[in-house]
């Protein structure tokens, strides 16, 4: 079974700030995927990551996200500038090719 | 637009009595559906898809194209069934990690 990695566990950071949340390690796969879950609220999709580049994104992920895989193995979502609303837990997936995704334990991000 | 709709947030029963998890979707074409569990301070996972027509920790799930349901059922509860469990659905054509989730219910089971 994959193992997914997520870093920090839970981050707090003030309005307008920049977050990177992190997977780590993830070998061996080629598609990423983020999700998030606002508190109370359902698991929504945000992005897909595939050879490199965004394959599919929800109308959540707008100019103030983006992903990257920099080194080869750490996959990365990046906030901008963050609002109160991006307060959620963030999660990190990867899918395998019987179609089934491995979900990371998820990152949760507290902006005051 | 595609939608999965889980009516219950809460569902508690007592061990060995039988659980069903209501899910229901709103989508035209032909989907996949999933069945996700998070267990008390672990990670989502997958619990069963409708492709594969199996049976995992004694639950079952039957796609019903007419209502349009994906109910969750289990003959005898267990108490270490407790947990959120999510519905998903994939759409057709979709990216293969573009999974439409219902905000989920919580099944208690109590000893």
């Amino acid at each position: 079974e994959p193992e997914v990695t997520q870093t920090p566990s839970h981050q707090v950071t003030q309005m307008g700030q920049e977050v990177i949340l992190r997977c780590v390690p993830i070998s061996n796969h080629l598609y990423f995927y983020w999700y998030r879950q606002i508190l109370g609220q359902k698991v929504e999709f945000l992005v897909s990551f595939y050879n490199n580049e965004i394959s599919e994104k929800s109308e959540i992920f707008d100019d103030q996200f983006s992903v990257e895989r920099p080194d080869g193995s750490n996959f990365t979502l990046k906030i901008r500038s963050t609002k109160l609303e991006d307060s959620a837990m963030y999660f990190c997936a990867v899918g395998t090719n019987t179609g089934e995704l491995f979900f990371g334990e998820g990152s949760r991000l507290t902006v005051l | 637009a595609q939608r999965v709709t889980q009516p219950e947030k809460l569902l508690s029963v007592f061990k060995g009595a039988p659980v069903e998890l209501k899910c229901n979707y709103s989508y035209s074409g032909s989907p996949e559906l999933f069945w996700y569990v998070q267990y008390s301070r672990q990670r989502l996972q997958l619990l069963l898809r409708h492709i594969s027509r199996e049976s995992i920790k004694g639950f079952t799930a039957d796609l019903n194209k007419g209502e349009t349901s994906f109910h969750l059922k289990k003959p005898f509860a267990q108490e270490e069934d407790s947990a959120m469990y999510y519905c998903a659905l994939r759409r057709y054509g979709g990216s293969q990690g573009n999974l439409i989730f219902g905000k989920g219910t919580k099944l208690s089971v109590k000893p």
